[in-house]
């Protein structure tokens, strides 16, 4: 089947501690995308790629990280910078990074110990 | 003005009920709208894609586009409880803008 996975679905960071989390889709799409989602906020872009080996800033890119080095995978570190990063992570792809639409993935909640 | 304004609910209607969800926005430059579909705790589902001004028919879903307006809807016919989830409307030039959802309940 075709389709979006992240993992872990729940993950738990101690103060000071850098965490990765995992996204991976196999539906050949170029475009990747990170996005937070917090209780009446709304989806707010973190970072986006739409070729392997580049990637932008969204517009809540401090205290995120990203590599691109494959088509399939796009991970997401939130680093010791972010202060308020529990959150519900969702990961997107799209064919490009043009006007096609995007399809997400379960997400990862993210929470403060 | 906000890019994008959808009523955050929560919205609730009897098992059966037509259910009208709305958004309206500033940017005319949009030409492509799409709503989704989140269950708690879940990623967001595609329900419907549109270009352009018009109405798009999928099942018990349609989806209305009103450029003049800036305004678009997205009505569910014969709503079950299964339907009870916060939809959030997309809308996409050279990238993309979500609303901030509608949570609706679907009472039996």
């Amino acid at each position: 089947d075709g389709g979006i996975t992240q993992s872990p679905k729940y993950l738990f960071r101690k103060e000071g501690q850098n965490v990765t989390l995992s996204c991976e889709q196999n539906l050949n799409h170029d475009a990747m995308y990170w996005y937070r989602q917090d209780p009446g906020q709304g989806l707010r872009l973190i970072y986006y790629s739409q070729i392997v080996n580049d990637f932008q800033k969204g517009d809540i890119a401090e205290g995120y990280s990203v590599s691109r080095e494959k088509k399939e995978s796009f991970p997401l570190t939130v680093t010791s910078a972010q202060k308020n990063p529990t959150a519900f992570y969702l990961c997107a792809s799209s064919v490009a990074g043009g006007r096609e639409t995007q399809y997400f993935g379960p997400g990862t909640r993210l929470l403060v110990l | 003005q906000k890019e994008v304004e959808q009523d955050p609910g929560p919205l609730s209607v009897p098992e059966g009920a037509i259910v009208s969800l709305n958004c309206t926005y500033s940017n005319s430059a949009f030409q492509y709208f799409m709503w989704y579909r989140q269950y708690s705790r879940k990623g967001p589902e595609l329900l419907m894609y549109t270009y352009s001004s018009g109405n798009k028919e999928d099942g018990r879903f349609t989806a209305q586009v009103d450029k003049s307006s800036k305004y678009i809807s997205l009505f569910i016919r014969d709503s079950q409880p299964s339907d009870s989830a916060t939809y959030l409307c997309a809308m996409k030039d050279d990238k993309i803008i979500f609303g901030k959802g509608t949570r609706l309940h679907i009472l039996p």
